[in-house]
């Protein structure tokens, strides 16, 4: 596709509830962001993938959030048992290049987010 | 660890007129990015910077690194409608490789006809 897509747009979920979040980055690109927005304040980084491969999960708040890709394209954002402050919008980006690169291969593009409200 | 600071954090102006955004970095920066965003949208990329002094425009925003890397500005002339929106930065806190952005807070930009 043209740009990063992601599915749902939208998520109510009750507390305690799994979910799954999907990301299908641009054709081709190497590098894949998860992003957590809250209301009101600046994405922050949650993990990232190269290829299929997870470079870095620093950012994952708690072992309820679980993140993979497992054929280096799609990803799949999982939180499991989710509580209320789980409620936040969450970005995937993707990158054509992998580390070590410079310029303008290395801008992250942005899906529309998913927008997660937990009762 | 790096921090990103923008001010104002919110700005209402009169179409037509000129407005800049600023982001200070509590270090240097390597790589310095800024995007827009709608309610209940993604990020749009806008420009990308890293050499010190540089300087990009696109339409009418352009924006600005300084010569110690430490702080950008983002300036639109002859504001629109369509330039209403979150403006946030982002920072490539590596040498090399950006393997995650570091966010500000955003500014939010109304403009009124």
């Amino acid at each position: 596709g043209a740009g990063v897509s992601q599915s749902p747009r939208y998520k109510v979920a009750k507390r305690g509830q799994d979910v799954a979040l999907r990301c299908d980055p641009i054709s081709g690109h190497v590098s894949l962001f998860w992003y957590q927005q809250a209301l009101g304040q600046g994405p922050e980084f949650l993990t990232y993938f190269q290829n299929e491969a997870q470079l870095d999960k620093s950012g994952l708040p708690s072992d309820r959030f679980f993140a993979e890709r497992p054929e280096g394209s799609v990803s799949t954002l999982k939180i499991q048992r989710t509580q209320q402050e789980d409620s936040a919008v969450y970005l995937c980006a993707s990158s054509l290049a992998g580390t070590g690169t410079s310029g303008r291969e290395e801008t992250q593009y942005f899906g529309p987010g998913t927008r997660l409200l937990v009762l | 660890s790096q921090e990103l600071e923008q001010s104002p954090q919110s700005l209402i102006v009169q179409e037509g007129k000129n407005l800049t955004i600023n982001c200070t970095s509590s270090k240097t920066l390597y790589g310095l990015y800024w995007y827009k965003q709608k309610y209940g949208e993604g990020l749009i990329f806008l420009m990308m910077l890293q050499k010190g002094g540089e300087e990009k425009s696109h339409e009418k925003i352009t924006a600005k690194l300084d010569e110690k890397k430490q702080q950008s500005s983002l300036h639109i002339t002859a504001s629109q409608p369509s330039h209403a929106g979150i403006y946030l930065c982002g920072a490539d806190p590596l040498i090399q490789g950006a393997q995650k952005l570091v966010f500000g807070q955003g500014t939010r930009l109304t403009i009124n006809p």
